[in-house]
C-alpha cells in the first residue's frame, strides 16, 4: 500500500529565508504526488500537484516541488519564506494505476520567524 | 461557488452513543472520502466513494464504523457504541474523480467535525 513520509516535526525558519519541507513516498508504479496546506482553524486546501512531465512542479503562493524518481522525493520549497506561510503542511500520494486512496504524511508544522 | 460542507461541526457525545456525521460534496465530484485527523498525527484514510463502484471500506478501523453515499450526493459516516479513541476531526472530502478528471483531481475539504467522546 501506498504510503508517505515526512520526517520532521516541525520546520523552523526566519521570514525571508528559503523554506523546504521534506517528503519521500513509497507506491507501486508511478505516483500521483500532492502537497496541502492547512491554515489555523481552517480546512486543508491544495496546493500542487505532479503526474507526469516536468519534475519541478509550481504550485500556490509562491511554492513549488520537486519530484525525483530515483530518491522516491517529492520535496515542497519556497525561495522566501512569509510569516504568513506559517501552517501545517501534508504531502500525499496515490498510485497512477489501481486504487484511488490518498495516502497522507504526518504532516509537517511550518513556523515563520518574523 | 459552494465547497464541501460538514455539520455538526463540533459534537459532543457519550462513550457509547452512536453519532453521525454528514458531508455535502460539491456539485458534480463523482469521487467522496473520509478521512480521520486525530491530534497532532496525520490525515487516516477511511473510506472512499467513487460513482457507482463498490466503496473502497479498507479503512475502516472497526465494524463499528459505517459510511453511505446516496447516488453522487451527501455521505453520512456513522459511529456505532462510540469510545474514547474516537474523539478526532472528521473530515470529507471531494473530487471530480476518475470520469472526468482521472486519479490526478485534487481534493477538495470540507473543514470538519470535531467529535469529542467523553
Amino acid at each position: 500500500a501506498q504510503s508517505v513520509a515526512q520526517p520532521e516535526d516541525q520546520v523552523n525558519v526566519a521570514e525571508g529565508n528559503p523554506l523546504t519541507v521534506k517528503c519521500t513516498y513509497s507506491v507501486s508504479g508511478n505516483p500521483y504526488l500532492f502537497w496541502y496546506v492547512q491554515y489555523p482553524n481552517r480546512g486543508l486546501q491544495f496546493l500542487l500537484k505532479y503526474i507526469t512531465g516536468d519534475n519541478l512542479v509550481k504550485g500556490s503562493y509562491g511554492f513549488e516541488a520537486e519530484f525525483n524518481k530515483s530518491q522516491t522525493s517529492f520535496h515542497l520549497k519556497k525561495p522566501s519564506a512569509l510569516v504568513s506561510d506559517s501552517a501545517l503542511y501534508f504531502c500525499a500520494v496515490s498510485p497512477l494505476y489501481g486504487n484511488n486512496r490518498l495516502a497522507f504524511g504526518k504532516g509537517n508544522q511550518v513556523v515563520v520567524i518574523p | 461557488g459552494a465547497g464541501v460542507s460538514q455539520s455538526p461541526s463540533n459534537k459532543v457525545t457519550e462513550k457509547g452513543k452512536d453519532v453521525e456525521l454528514r458531508c455535502d460534496p460539491i456539485s458534480g465530484h463523482t469521487a467522496l472520502y473520509w478521512y480521520r485527523q486525530r491530534l497532532g498525527q496525520g490525515l487516516e484514510f477511511l473510506i472512499y466513494f467513487q460513482g457507482n463502484s463498490a466503496p473502497d471500506k479498507s479503512g475502516l478501523p472497526s465494524d463499528r464504523f459505517s459510511a453511505e453515499r446516496t447516488g453522487e450526493s451527501v455521505s453520512t459516516l456513522t459511529i456505532q457504541r462510540t469510545q474514547q479513541e474516537d474523539s478526532a476531526v472528521y473530515l470529507c472530502a471531494s473530487s471530480l474523480g476518475r470520469e472526468s478528471g482521472g486519479n490526478n483531481s485534487p481534493l477538495h475539504f470540507g473543514n470538519g467535525t470535531r467529535l469529542t467522546v467523553t
